[in-house]
């Protein structure tokens, strides 16, 4: 099945700084989703990019498809954007296969 | 929009006794995902319907997991006897399969320790 991949696993950052997260896929997908899951463990929808960019806010998230894939921008970073992050990719019609995730915290 | 609901939010069992754990998918969503969720495995992917229909469940770790959903709007599943190993967040997650932008909603899940 597909492979999905997510670097860096860790990360922490003061508050304000700007990051990159990153979720690479092995075959060409036609949906890909992102998803914070924050410290309480609830699951939240961030971004539906299966191509190009979208923003919302301080987040934003660009997918290139050819290469097999996709950056989350996280910019101004806030305590409450801690948690972990994960990357979710469909292949045909199966179900999302999930990576594992980068766990982000953000100190004041 | 209530969002995908599950129920209960907390259950603590002890070895051995059944437990049902209840999902009510968002109106209008056909698609509804099980998963678990543990430090060791990440989110695992248990079964999932289609319109109501089981289409894959080769994800259920054993047959003491079962799930049914009986209507559109309504899923259970079910662990018989359960055991310690399957202490974990369980998830239920809807979307609408065909619609151009299927995004997957998760419930706040069931967080399970079995003593």
């Amino acid at each position: 099945g597909i492979q999905v991949e997510q670097s860096p696993p860790d990360l922490i950052l003061q508050e304000g700084a700007n990051s990159t997260l990153r979720c690479n896929f092995s075959d060409s997908v036609n949906n890909l989703q992102w998803f914070h899951q924050n410290p309480w463990g609830q699951l939240i929808n961030l971004f539906y990019i299966p191509s190009g960019t979208k923003q919302n806010g301080r987040l934003s998230a660009t997918t290139v498809a050819t290469e097999r894939y996709s950056l989350l921008y996280i910019s101004s970073s806030q305590t409450t954007d801690s948690g972990v992050y994960f990357c979710a990719v469909v292949r045909g019609n199966t179900p999302l296969v999930f990576g594992k995730g980068t766990r982000l915290s953000v100190i004041a | 929009d209530a969002g995908v609901i599950q129920s209960p939010r907390h259950e603590v069992t002890e070895m051995g006794q059944e437990v049902t754990l209840r999902c009510k998918p968002i109106s209008g969503h056909n698609s509804l995902f099980w998963y678990r969720q543990t430090m060791m495995r990440g989110l695992e992917l248990l079964i999932y319907f289609n319109n109501n229909v089981p289409i894959d469940d080769s994800g259920m770790p054993e047959d003491r997991f079962s799930a049914k959903m009986p209507n559109a709007s309504f899923s259970t599943l079910k662990i018989q006897p359960s055991e310690p190993r399957d202490s974990a967040v369980y998830f239920c997650a809807s979307r609408r399969q065909g619609a151009a932008n299927e995004k997957l909603f998760f419930g706040s899940g069931t967080q399970l320790s079995v003593l």
